[in-house]
């Protein structure tokens, strides 16, 4: 059973730029959830999606965006990119409020 | 809004020593708080704790919820080098949308 998956691993991205970046639920979740976790700090939640509906966002700028497909993955867009927004992009899936389980997330540097 | 405060901020051992690390919080309609180990990218999930006083236990790591004192601890027996990561705690409110994390403990086991 593949656990959740996430891609690119790694991405290089000059400012200004946008950038979309995939995720794969683990087999059997519902639910995406989308984390930034910036160097020496615990991951902050950007957004969650279920039934194809953004549920629940944090405190992001617009800029940040997603979507979910029929089949639970999910996609976060993240336009007009700024040196701050170079991070670990982590994606969480769960079933119904369960055990969330993360990906190996995405590395984004923004040049 | 919620907030997790973990410490120490980080730990050095060496081999063989017992930890405890410490997760505090204040949160709206507490459902239940998680802990993470981080070694490279993807946090793995150690705990689940609901209720409070019930030790859950895996191996030489346990973990217990105090639910009066709004706090968790995850102790480490006879530590290994492979213990060596970024352990972090988060809550999750009764929504059961978002996780709030700290900023997690960085721990460092030297042989």
């Amino acid at each position: 059973d593949a656990g959740v998956t996430q891609s690119p691993t790694h991405l290089i991205k000059t400012r200004g730029q946008q950038v979309t970046l995939r995720c794969s639920p683990k087999s059997g979740h519902d639910t995406v959830s989308w984390y930034q976790q910036a160097l020496g700090q615990g991951p902050q939640f950007i957004f969650q999606y279920y039934e194809e509906e953004e549920r629940q966002r944090g405190n992001f700028p617009d800029r940040f965006s997603g979507h979910q497909f029929p089949n639970y993955s999910s996609e976060l867009n993240v336009n007009a990119l700024l040196l701050g927004d170079s991070a670990l992009y982590l994606c969480a899936s769960s079933y119904t409020g369960m055990t969330t389980f993360f990906g190996q997330g995405t590395r984004l540097t923004v040049v | 809004e919620d907030k997790v405060v973990q410490s120490p901020l980080s730990l050095v051992v060496h081999e063989g020593d017992t930890v405890t690390l410490n997760c505090s919080y204040e949160v709206t309609n507490f459902r239940s708080l998680l802990w993470y180990k981080q070694e490279k990218k993807a946090p793995t999930f150690l705990f689940m704790l609901t209720s409070s006083g019930i030790e859950k236990k895996s191996g030489r790591l346990s973990s217990i919820l105090d639910k009066k004192e709004l706090s968790s601890i995850l102790n480490i027996t006879a530590t290994q080098t492979g213990d060596s990561a970024i352990y972090l705690c988060a809550v999750v409110d009764n929504a059961g949308n978002m996780l709030t994390f700290g900023g997690g403990t960085r721990l460092m086991v030297k042989p």
